[in-house]
């Protein structure tokens, strides 16, 4: 069964704050990795790829350790915006639907 | 653009009635896929299709549950007798192809009475 981990939060961060997501997965033939925003009640968005060599949009970055089957998302200067729940999300070789981990709560406060 | 869109947003049935639920993809999108989230849960896949054809329907959760697709564009997602522990949110997602970004819709809140 492919498993998809993450912790599930709250992280509560003040703003101007850098917070990091953890998220590890079970099946070392996964391929394509990505980070989805879901705010409260809403559907998922995707936030961002992330490829081996690590990659940044703005205040966000994300990191692959295929070594370790670990993901990770870190979050610059903190907005109130921010605050959702970042769902990690793994698809494995070949065709393959995405496993979505549970998802990692951020409260950003004043 | 339109993006995707799923209808009823919201229903509440008694248990055992059987629903209906609507997707309409992007146009052009030929992936579509259903998931469901329960309350404070994940995302669970419930079934993929490419075109009208079904390739993966290993997340459907019993044989009470259903889907089709009709024309490359409208899916519809039945479930027949419906018991107390189908509520959820189930969400449409539709993508180019299946290596592409999957865009949601705003999803169906079921809700068996």
């Amino acid at each position: 069964r492919k498993e998809v981990e993450q912790d599930p939060g709250p992280f509560n961060v003040p703003e101007g704050a850098t917070v990091a997501f953890n998220c590890t997965y079970s099946n070392s033939a996964s391929q394509s990795f990505f980070w989805y925003r879901q705010d409260c009640r809403k559907e998922p968005k995707l936030l961002m790829s992330v490829y081996s060599s690590g990659n940044e949009d703005g205040r966000f970055t994300a990191q692959l350790n295929r070594a370790s089957q670990y993901i990770s998302l870190l979050i610059r200067d903190s907005k109130l915006s921010d605050s959702a729940t970042y769902l990690c999300v793994v698809q494995d070789s070949g065709y393959s639907t995405l496993t979505f981990g549970k998802g990692t709560m951020l409260l950003v406060s004043p | 653009g339109a993006g995707v869109s799923q209808s009823p947003s919201n229903k509440v049935t008694e248990k055992g009635k059987d629903v209906e639920l609507r997707c309409d993809p992007i146009s052009g999108h030929t992936a579509l896929y259903w998931y469901r989230q329960r309350l404070g849960q994940g995302l669970e896949f419930l079934i993929y299709f490419q075109g009208n054809s079904a390739p993966d329907k290993s997340g459907l959760p019993s044989d009470r549950f259903s889907a089709e697709r009709t024309g490359e564009s409208v899916s519809t997602l039945t479930i027949q007798r419906t018991q107390q522990e189908d509520s959820a949110v189930y969400l449409c997602a539709s993508s180019l192809g299946s290596y592409n970004e999957q865009f949601f819709g705003p999803g169906t809140r079921l809700t068996v009475l």
